[in-house]
C-alpha cells in the first residue's frame, strides 16, 4: 500500500528555512496531490497546502509568504521548504496524500523544534 | 477561514458504551466533511470522508451523519481500539481546516 516518510532535521534556527522531504513508496506523486500539515504540540491540526507534479498548488493564506512546496518525479518525493521560523513553527509536519480533498494515508511525522 | 467546533473536547466511556461527537463549521460546507482518528503518538487516520462515507477497512460501527453546519460520528459500541482522539476536517473552502479534537478515553 501506499506509504509516506517525512524526513528532514528535527531542529533549525529561528530566522532559518525549514526543509523538509516526504518520500512515497507504492505509488507515483505524478498521480494525485499531496499535502503538508503540522500539530503543535498539544493542539489542533493546521493545512499548510498541497502541490501536484503539474505544479498545481495552494498554501495556506496564513503561511503562503514564507512556504514552497516542490514535487521530484525523479526521486517520487514531495518538498517543503518554510522561510523565517520563529518558535511558533515548531511542530510535527505530516505529509499527507491529499485525494479528493481527503488526506490518506499520512506519513508517520516528523518532529521540527525551532530554536537556538 | 472557516472555523470548526468540536465537543465535547474529551470524554470517558466504557467499552461497549454508545459514543457521539458532534462537530459544527462556522459555515455552510454542505456535506464536505471529513473525520480522522488519532492515537497517542501516532498519525491520524480516515475514518469517515464526505460526511457519511466509511473509509475502507473501518469497522462498521463507526458512522458519520449531517449537512450544513452541523455533523456527528458515532461509535456504536466501543472498542478498545478506540480510544483516541478525533478531529473533524472540512473541505468546502480553502484553507481545510481542522476541528480541536475530541479525545475519548477510557473511564
Amino acid at each position: 500500500q501506499v506509504q509516506l516518510r517525512e524526513s528532514g532535521p528535527g531542529l533549525v534556527n529561528p530566522s532559518e528555512t525549514l526543509s523538509l522531504t516526504c518520500t512515497v513508496s507504492a505509488m507515483s506523486v505524478r498521480n494525485d496531490y499531496w499535502s503538508w500539515i503540522r500539530q503543535s504540540p498539544g493542539k489542533t491540526l493546521e493545512w499548510i497546502g498541497y502541490t501536484s507534479h503539474s505544479g498545481s498548488t495552494r498554501y495556506n493564506p496564513s503561511l503562503e509568504s514564507r512556504v514552497t512546496m516542490t514535487v521530484d518525479m525523479s526521486k517520487n518525493q514531495v518538498s517543503l521548504s518554510l522561510t523565517s521560523v520563529t518558535s511558533a513553527d515548531t511542530a510535527v509536519y505530516f505529509c499527507a496524500r491529499s485525494h479528493q480533498s481527503r488526506f490518506d494515508p499520512w506519513g508517520q511525522g516528523t518532529l521540527v523544534t525551532v530554536s537556538s | 477561514d472557516i472555523q470548526m467546533t468540536q465537543s465535547p473536547s474529551s470524554l470517558s466511556a466504557s467499552v461497549g458504551d454508545r459514543v457521539t461527537i458532534t462537530c459544527q463549521a462556522s459555515q455552510d460546507i454542505a456535506i464536505y466533511l471529513n473525520w480522522y482518528q488519532q492515537k497517542s503518538g501516532k498519525a491520524p487516520t480516515l475514518v469517515i470522508y464526505e460526511t457519511s462515507n466509511l473509509q475502507t477497512g473501518v469497522p462498521s460501527r463507526f458512522s458519520g451523519s449531517g449537512s450544513g453546519t452541523d455533523f456527528t460520528l458515532t461509535i456504536s459500541s466501543l472498542q478498545p481500539e478506540d480510544f483516541a482522539t478525533y478531529f473533524c476536517q472540512q473541505f468546502a473552502n480553502l484553507p481545510f481546516t481542522f476541528g480541536p479534537g475530541t479525545k475519548v478515553d477510557i473511564k
